[in-house]
Formats: structure tokens, C-alpha cells, sequence
């Protein structure tokens, strides 16, 4: 039973477009949403993360939105450059604990 | 910011023996460390949390005996696979929590260690 789901295993943009990934959770108990980057053969670093209070968070070219009625919520990047080709993780905190989503493998090209 | 390492990054073993994967956090000290697994194309599962000083509670499916968790101090915890077998091979992550971090409590992630059993 995934408690955390993104949908899509992958997404390709052009260069100076916007990336929209998505993610859908269905624990509303949950208190704190982070987005991870992951690189080939590296740990996850972190992005940027939303509480369960507000609905829209924004450090520079990133912004996550969160829509509790809808228990999803979104990362934007604005522009997507080539070097944000990652796969990135949406993951939701309860109590203390991270559960992942399977992440999006995001392609930007040139 | 805070960096967590991973020793070894990458390691190769016959199966049937047992490896220790060791985690570090370099410049703060962390209460708590978190293990977990990835298989390929999949997503990061929590295996077990481990509080410095106590016995680490491992998630439902995890079998503690074989993989065995040590956090010994504020600034290590290490995973040892024991009696290793090709089922295991998987890329094994660990993360650390911040003792002084607030309610916020973000966990900081190592680089992870491959392992691959032969």
C-alpha cells in the first residue's frame, strides 16, 4: 500500500521550459512534504520542502504547491536547465519518518 | 551544510559472508540515523532507525539478524549484511538527523554504498 505515489517513472522538457512533477499521498496526517534530488549512484540531496499548514513554498527557480482537499502536491522549476536531470523524490513526513515516493526521472534538453 | 559519508561506496562479495557498511556524520552530531534501501527503479525503503545508544527498531519485513545496526555514537552508525547473499545486493543509503535541529528535523543523506553479492 503506497502511501506516497508519483506517476509518472519519467518526464522530458526542453531547456527554459517549466518542469511540473507531480506527486499524490493519501495519509493526511502527514506534517512536512520535501522534494529530494537524486543523481546516479549518489544519496538523494534535499530541494525543498512545504509544511502541511501553507500550500506554496519558493526558493529561487523552485516552488512546491500543496493542495491538501486534493492530497497532492507539485514541484515547479522555472527555467528547467539541462543540469536538473535527476530523479527526484517526493517525500512526506510522519512522525519523524520519511516515506518516498518511486520518483520521476526528469530529462532536460538542450 | 551538513555532510553525512558512506564507507565504503562500493563493494563486491562472495556470498555466504558478511559486510559492514559505516555511516558518518561530519559535523554534527546526530541522535538518530536512518537505513535505507533502493532497489533499481524503485523507491527508497525505510529498513530501520537506529537512536545512538539503543537498539534500532527495524521496519515490518526486515530481518534485524541479518542486517545488523550499531550506532554506537553521535556520530556513526553501521549496517553490517551478514551471510550475504545475491538477494541482497541492492544500493544501501543511510541518513542522519540533526540533534540540534528544531521541529523541522531534517534528515541529511550519505552518498550510499552499492552492494553487490556474487
Amino acid at each position: 500500500d503506497q502511501q506516497v505515489k508519483q506517476n509518472s517513472p519519467s518526464l522530458s522538457v526542453q531547456e527554459g521550459r517549466i518542469s511540473i512533477l507531480n506527486c499524490d499521498y493519501t495519509n493526511s496526517m502527514f506534517d512536512y512534504f520535501l522534494w529530494y534530488k537524486k543523481y546516479p549512484a549518489e544519496g538523494p540531496t534535499f530541494l525543498i520542502s512545504i509544511s502541511s499548514i501553507k500550500d506554496k513554498n519558493e526558493d529561487g527557480r523552485f516552488t512546491v504547491f500543496l493542495n491538501k482537499s486534493a492530497k497532492h502536491l507539485s514541484l515547479h522549476i522555472v527555467p528547467s536547465q539541462p543540469g536538473d536531470s535527476a530523479v527526484y523524490f517526493c517525500a512526506a513526513r510522519s512522525q519523524g519518518n520519511l516515506i518516498f515516493g518511486k520518483g520521476t526521472k526528469l530529462s532536460v534538453k538542450p | 551544510g551538513a555532510v553525512v559519508s558512506q564507507h565504503p561506496s562500493w563493494v563486491i562479495c562472495k556470498s555466504g559472508t558478511s559486510v559492514k557498511i559505516e555511516c558518518r556524520s561530519l559535523d554534527f552530531q546526530a541522535t538518530t540515523m536512518f537505513w535505507y534501501r533502493q532497489f533499481p527503479k524503485q523507491s527508497l525503503m525505510l529498513m530501520a532507525t537506529s537512536n545512538e545508544g539503543s537498539k534500532a527498531t527495524y521496519e515490518q519485513g526486515v530481518e534485524k539478524d541479518k542486517f545488523l545496526i550499531n550506532h554506537a555514537s553521535l556520530t556513526l552508525s553501521t549496517l553490517t549484511v551478514t551471510s550475504a547473499h545475491p538477494e541482497d545486493s541492492s544500493f544501501y543509503i543511510c541518513s542522519a538527523r540533526d540533534k540540534t535541529s528544531g521541529t523541522y528535523n531534517e534528515q541529511f543523506f550519505g552518498p550510499g554504498t552499492r552492494l553487490t553479492v556474487l
